[in-house]
């Protein structure tokens, strides 16, 4: 069975630092694994994705991940922090044969001025 | 990409009653995807909603309580029955992408029950 466990529920950052989310990811197959955004009383919104192609993988508004298959994980990164990043994140992992994802249980990162 | 209309956005509703909720996609998909994000919490699959034959249910959810219909390749209803202040959720509709590569989804429906 696929599961994904995010390690630490909240994160704070200052304006300009480094953003650090963590993933974790157990799956039996090559994993497709994926990192989501939600803004305050919004959906999701697809950050980027590993589909098995190159590990390094950069999505939007200046966000990457890197999959280390060695180490199980698929951190969330971004060099600097913009007040605008304060939401809520999620890594899930996608189960190849139905579609369904499989949800960590969220990170809150909080932007500090 | 799939764009995905979620009605209606939010409701409050009293106990016992029951709520339906549409998700209307722009274009035809295979399958459809109903989630619960309880509040504070993440999000759990509550079923998969094939068209032209019956949901798969996840563990802990039942028919009874979460109908769903799926009547062509573009809409899907997911019903709350019975509702109790447990259910106070909000739910959404997500579809795959190509090859399952990617989920979109819907804007969600933020349930209050009184």
């Amino acid at each position: 069975a696929q599961s994904v466990t995010q390690l630490g529920s909240h994160v704070s950052v200052s304006e300009g630092a480094l953003v650090l989310l963590r993933c974790n990811y157990s799956s039996s197959v090559p994993p497709y694994l994926f990192w989501y955004v939600q803004y305050p009383n919004q959906g999701l919104q697809l950050l980027l994705k590993y589909t098995s192609a190159a590990t390094l993988v950069k999505g939007i508004n200046g966000f990457e991940a890197e999959f280390k298959k060695s180490e199980t994980s698929f951190h969330l990164t971004k060099p600097s922090a913009h007040m605008s990043d304060a939401a809520e994140y999620f890594c899930a992992v996608s189960d190849l044969n139905t579609g369904k994802l499989i949800f960590g249980q969220g990170t809150t990162l909080q932007v500090k001025p | 990409s799939a764009v995905i209309s979620q009605k209606p956005s939010r409701d409050i509703c009293q106990r016992g009653t029951s709520l339906t909720i549409q998700c209307q996609v722009d274009s035809q998909v295979t399958m459809m995807f109903w989630y619960r994000q309880q509040p504070g919490q993440s999000l759990t699959l509550i079923a998969t909603a094939n068209q032209g034959s019956e949901a798969t249910y996840e563990s802990g959810f039942v028919i009874d309580k979460f109908p769903i219909s799926r009547p062509n390749l573009t809409f899907s209803t997911l019903t709350v029955s019975n509702m109790s202040p447990e259910d106070s959720s909000i739910y959404l509709c997500s579809v795959d992408g190509q090859r399952n590569t990617e989920a979109f989804f819907g804007q969600g429906t933020r349930l209050t029950v009184v």
